[in-house]
Formats: C-alpha cells, sequence, structure tokens
C-alpha cells in the first residue's frame, strides 16, 4: 500500500528553527509537495521537489531525498503566524497526491 | 484570496436530504479535485476531472455524484448520506495533471450530516 508518516503534532518556540520530516512509500514517484493549512482555512502550496536536495524559500526550506524515501521542511526564525498544520504530499506513478495526515505545529512565545 | 470558492460553507443536513455543494475556480486551470478532510486524516481524493472529463473516481459510495459543466465549474450533489460522510469537503484545483502543477484550495464546505 501507499503510506505518508509526518509527525502529529510538534511544538518550537518563537525565534527557533523547526524541522518537520516526511517518510513516503508510494507506487511510483512524480515529486513531493508541502502544504501549509491554518485551522478551519484551506491548504496552501509551500514547495514541491522532484530532484534530491535543498529547496530554499525565504524562511522555510524542503529537502528532498528519493533513494532514502524521505523529506523535511525546515521553518526559520519562527513567528507566531507559522502556527499551523503542514501536510506532506507526494505524486505517485498515476499522477495523484497521496497525503499524509499533517503536522499540527505549535509555536510558543 | 486563493481565486477558488466554494458555495456554501457550512452545510448540516439529514440523511434523507438531497443538496449539493459548489465550487467555482476563477483561475483559468484545466483540472479540478474534491477532496474530503477528516479530522486527523490524510486528504482523500474523490474525483479528479481534466478539461470537463473525469478521470478520476476513488471508489467513492454513489451517494456522491460529481458534476463538471465546464472547466471553472464543479459540482457535489449529496444524498441519502450517512453520519460518517460528516467531514470537510475541499474543492482545488490546477494548471493541468502535470507533476509539478501546485493544486490551489477553496475554503471547503463544512458537512454535518445528522
Amino acid at each position: 500500500g501507499q503510506n505518508i508518516d509526518q509527525p502529529t503534532e510538534m511544538t518550537a518556540t518563537e525565534g527557533a528553527i523547526v524541522q518537520i520530516n516526511c517518510t513516503y512509500q508510494t507506487s511510483g514517484f512524480n515529486g513531493l509537495f508541502w502544504y501549509q493549512q491554518h485551522a478551519g482555512e484551506a491548504p496552501t502550496f509551500l514547495s514541491y521537489n522532484v530532484l534530491d536536495g535543498l529547496e530554499e524559500k525565504g524562511r522555510f526550506s524542503s529537502f528532498l531525498s528519493r533513494s532514502k524515501g524521505y523529506s523535511y521542511l525546515l521553518l526559520k526564525e519562527l513567528q507566531m503566524k507559522d502556527s499551523a498544520s503542514y501536510l506532506c504530499a507526494v505524486m505517485d506513478s498515476n499522477y495523484q497526491l497521496i497525503w499524509g495526515a499533517g503536522t499540527k505545529l505549535i509555536i510558543k512565545p | 484570496e486563493t481565486g477558488v470558492t466554494q458555495t456554501p460553507r457550512h452545510l448540516v443536513m439529514g440523511m434523507t436530504n438531497k443538496k449539493s455543494l459548489k465550487c467555482e475556480q476563477h483561475l483559468g486551470h484545466n483540472a479540478m479535485y474534491w477532496y474530503k478532510q477528516s479530522a486527523k486524516k490524510p486528504l482523500e481524493l474523490m474525483f479528479v476531472y481534466n478539461f470537463k472529463e473525469q478521470t478520476e473516481n476513488n471508489s467513492v459510495p454513489s451517494r456522491f455524484s460529481p458534476e463538471c459543466p465546464n472547466s471553472s465549474h464543479l459540482f457535489l450533489h449529496l444524498h441519502t448520506l450517512q453520519p460518517e460522510d460528516s467531514a470537510l469537503y475541499l474543492c482545488a484545483s490546477s494548471q493541468g495533471l502535470a507533476s509539478s502543477y501546485e493544486q490551489y484550495f477553496g475554503p471547503g464546505t463544512r458537512l454535518t450530516v445528522t
């Protein structure tokens, strides 16, 4: 079966750095996405990785290792507004997105 | 403003009712999706339309019936639902089905089946 694993919940301090991990087992691989979802709102796109390595976009970076079936989302200089759920999703060989259950990130002052 | 709107935002219906969810995208995209989001569970893809043609139906019960009259509008018709169908229903669109196209989501319809 296809499976995406990510921690259920993480807590971090304002101004700090947090890394959210995602491991996957899918039938084929056509890219990995990270989305942010604030409570009661729609998911919004953060990043896309299809090749191994690190993609940096401002305070957010995303890393991919296809051989390990592993990705992480790195958030720097955390702000209170970063409190949200972070969803990892992999596009499989049928070009369908397989989603993880999301990691709820709690930022404390 | 994501460019994808959904109505209604909240819906309470009995198991014998018939209702419809509406989604409209203003982004000029060609693909549209229906997802079900239940608490602490992964997003479940229900239906995919590309250029108004349904390309995927992920074993969704027939009490859910999609309709895509054009590339900008998507409906989800509901009838004789069960309490376990209570969830957030999200509509999304993308430029196409290729892997690099991110999906843009609407705010969702919170459905409660009583």
